[in-house]
């Protein structure tokens, strides 16, 4: 079975800082990749995806991800973080060669933003 | 544009009660998934549904059952209740495919006393 870790439990940024967000998955077959961010009070929201292709995936509010395949890692990443980026980010998983559509979660990690 | 909707928003339970949630999907959605999140926790993936069949099943307890209907809806049944159920439970809803996006609900807080 597929697993996520994001070692990155809590982290602490001031405005226009960068941003990378660590996440690996265990599986050796394809896999399908997320990231999801829940705001404060929120439901979950995708960011972005990687299903095929260029491995860089652009998402939305100026986030953005790198599949390396052989280091089984899909990192967040934002150039400059906004005050308004403070929520739980969560990394996401599913293996679409086990039938098992569901996806898998990451632990999250919890982004503060101090202006 | 319609989204996931899930009733009720917010319920408080004793131990021992059942409670019943209920998700709408988006139309023309024929998926739906049930995730559990406790406080501080992930979310955990519990049951799942396709055209109205079960189609995955995670870690669900004995103690709780769901099924989606003929309209698409789904309901997640829990009984016994206990105080351990106390959670966000969110239910997401997609179309089959490959380019397959879900969209979650809001979620429903459950509590129990």
């Amino acid at each position: 079975a597929q697993s996520v870790s994001q070692h990155n439990h809590h982290v602490i940024l001031s405005e226009a800082a960068s941003l990378e967000l660590g996440c690996n998955y265990s599986y050796g077959g394809t896999v399908n990749l997320f990231w999801y961010v829940q705001y404060p009070g929120q439901h979950l929201q995708l960011l972005l995806k990687y299903f095929s292709g260029d491995p860089l995936v652009k998402g939305i509010k100026g986030f953005e991800a790198e599949f390396i395949k052989s280091k089984f890692s899909f990192n967040l990443r934002k150039p400059s973080v906004q005050w308004s980026d403070t929520a739980e980010y969560f990394c996401a998983v599913n293996a679409p060669d086990t039938g098992r559509r569901a996806l898998t979660f990451g632990s999250g990690t919890r982004l503060q933003v101090q202006p | 544009a319609a989204g996931v909707i899930q009733s009720p928003r917010h319920l408080i339970k004793e131990k021992r009660e059942t409670a019943t949630l209920k998700c709408y999907p988006i139309p023309r959605h024929d998926t739906v998934y049930w995730y559990q999140q406790g406080p501080g926790q992930d979310p955990q993936f519990l049951i799942s549904f396709y055209e109205k069949m079960q189609s995955d099943k995670g870690s669900i307890p004995d103690r709780f059952s769901a099924q989606q209907f003929s309209d698409y809806h789904s309901e997640l049944n829990m009984s016994s209740l206990e105080l351990g159920d106390s959670a966000l439970y969110f239910c997401a809803s997609s179309l089959q495919g490959p380019a397959e996006k879900l969209f979650f609900g809001s979620g429903t807080q459950l509590s129990v006393l």
